[in-house]
């Protein structure tokens, strides 16, 4: 089956740009969750959603956006970017609570 | 969520087993551990999970200590691609609206 799908793989933007990532989850699962990695924090959660609503929210500011559409798409969106916003951005997808984790190969997100 | 401590670093000769132990103390009871590994660039892969038994899949075995207290995570015949960081993670089974903690995770070295 395939898995999940993240665009575009590798982006870089200047310091107070937006920009949009994309996540496609595995057909049939209705969780998207966002997370951000750096050398530094590691791994963060910043967001998940399910059935399009978001379900629960780390700790980030409100520059760090997301939704999720009735396919079970999802996109987040960071505003006003700045340069330690630069990260890996991966998303996971599950079929619900009971279930684990498929994470796609992430967006490597350079700003400058 | 419970806290987990892992060793920073570990190595281990390619076709022995690489066991990889992880500290739960503050497990409650219905928290499940939980272990990923993540290949470098690319994102973290589910490889087992277990309550209170021991749990054995394709990939590994999990060891949980009677008390529930700390875990092992068994590769039985490591190979160069099982090189990668390894997280263990403890979390409820249900309601978990997607967020996992990760920590900074054990990285195994498998060597030739």
């Amino acid at each position: 089956k395939a898995g999940v799908t993240q665009t575009p793989r590798y982006l870089i933007k200047t310091r107070g740009q937006q920009v949009t990532l994309s996540c496609s989850p595995i057909s049939g699962h209705r969780s998207v969750s966002w997370y951000q990695q750096t050398p530094g924090q590691g791994l963060q959660f910043l967001f998940e959603y399910f059935s399009e609503t978001q379900r629960n929210k780390g700790n980030f500011p409100g520059r760090f956006s997301g939704r999720q559409f009735s396919n079970s798409r999802s996109e987040m969106n960071v505003s006003t970017l700045e340069l330690g916003d630069s990260a890996l951005y991966l998303c996971a997808s599950s079929l619900g609570d009971r279930d684990d984790y498929t994470f796609g190969s992430g967006t490597r997100l350079t700003v400058v | 969520d419970a806290k987990t401590t892992q060793p920073p670093s570990m190595d281990c000769a390619e076709g022995r087993a690489a066991n990889l132990p992880c500290n739960h103390s503050t497990i409650s009871g219905n928290e499940y551990v939980y272990w990923y590994r993540q290949i470098h660039s690319q994102g973290p892969q589910y490889i087992i999970h277990g309550l209170k038994n021991n749990e054995t899949n394709e990939m590994a075995s999990l060891i949980i200590t009677e008390d529930r207290k700390s875990s092992t995570l068994i590769l039985p015949h490591a190979t160069l691609r099982d090189t990668a960081v390894y997280y263990c993670i403890v979390r409820v089974a249900t309601g978990n609206t997607g967020k996992l903690i990760f920590g900074q995770g054990t990285t195994l070295q498998v060597k030739p």
